[in-house]
């Protein structure tokens, strides 16, 4: 079955610790995304990319970083920078992206958490 | 950024009441979602509308592309318990990403 994989489910860091969560998907989507959510808030866009070796920042990036080598993976990492980086974090992807209304396919998120 | 607004923000009905939430916005939009987050998981997309005007089924959920393409409503009737959950509207222009609103959560009393 096609999909959208996020890895791992629950992450605890440390203060000061940079770690990456793992975003892969094998439905041949061009564009994958990263959100961000806070409890009783709504998604907040981190990081896209319409293509491979391209991406751009969206509303809240700072603190994070993304790299697109390959189609199907988008990881995001959290840096130490982040000042609150305790979270849930939502990868999706989408056939098209803003040049397409297609909407977009979410993976079952990761809870980070600092201790 | 452009801003889409939810109401009700939360709602508590019993089993088998129909359901009604909207989402408004400032701006013209082209398309409009609606998804479903059941706690812990990723959002499910639940209808799609491409066209003002338009009205969508899917089983008991039917939602429709507001005429001045500013809102969008869903309604859901015959609510269950598994129909707890948030749900999020999420509107699409033309050369931009979608822009979701905040969610309405949604619970269901036995």
């Amino acid at each position: 079955d096609g999909g959208i994989t996020q890895s791992p489910k629950y992450l605890f860091r440390k203060e000061g610790q940079n770690v990456t969560l793992s975003c892969e998907q094998n439905l041949n989507h061009d564009a994958m995304y990263w959100y961000r959510q806070d409890p009783g808030q709504g998604l907040r866009l981190i990081y896209y990319s319409q293509i491979v070796n391209d991406f751009q920042k969206g509303d809240i990036a700072e603190g994070y970083s993304v790299s697109r080598e390959k189609k199907e993976s988008f990881p995001l990492t959290v840096t130490s920078a982040q000042k609150n980086p305790t979270a849930f974090y939502l990868c999706a992807s989408s056939i098209a992206g803003v040049s397409g209304s297609y909407g977009y396919t979410f993976g079952s998120g990761t809870r980070l958490t600092v201790v | 950024g452009q801003q889409l607004n939810q109401s009700p923000q939360s709602m508590f009905i019993q089993e088998g009441e129909d359901v009604s939430m909207n989402c408004t916005s400032s701006s013209i939009f082209n398309t409009w979602l609606w998804y479903k987050q059941d706690p812990g998981e990723g959002p499910v997309l639940l209808i799609a509308l491409y066209k003002a005007g338009e009205l969508t089924s899917n089983g008991r959920l039917t939602a429709q592309f507001g005429i001045t393409r500013k809102d969008s409503f869903l309604n859901i009737s015959a609510s269950i318990p598994s129909d707890v959950g948030i749900y999020f509207c999420a509107g699409h222009r033309e050369g931009q990403n979608f822009v979701f609103g905040p969610g309405t959560r949604l619970s269901v009393l036995p």
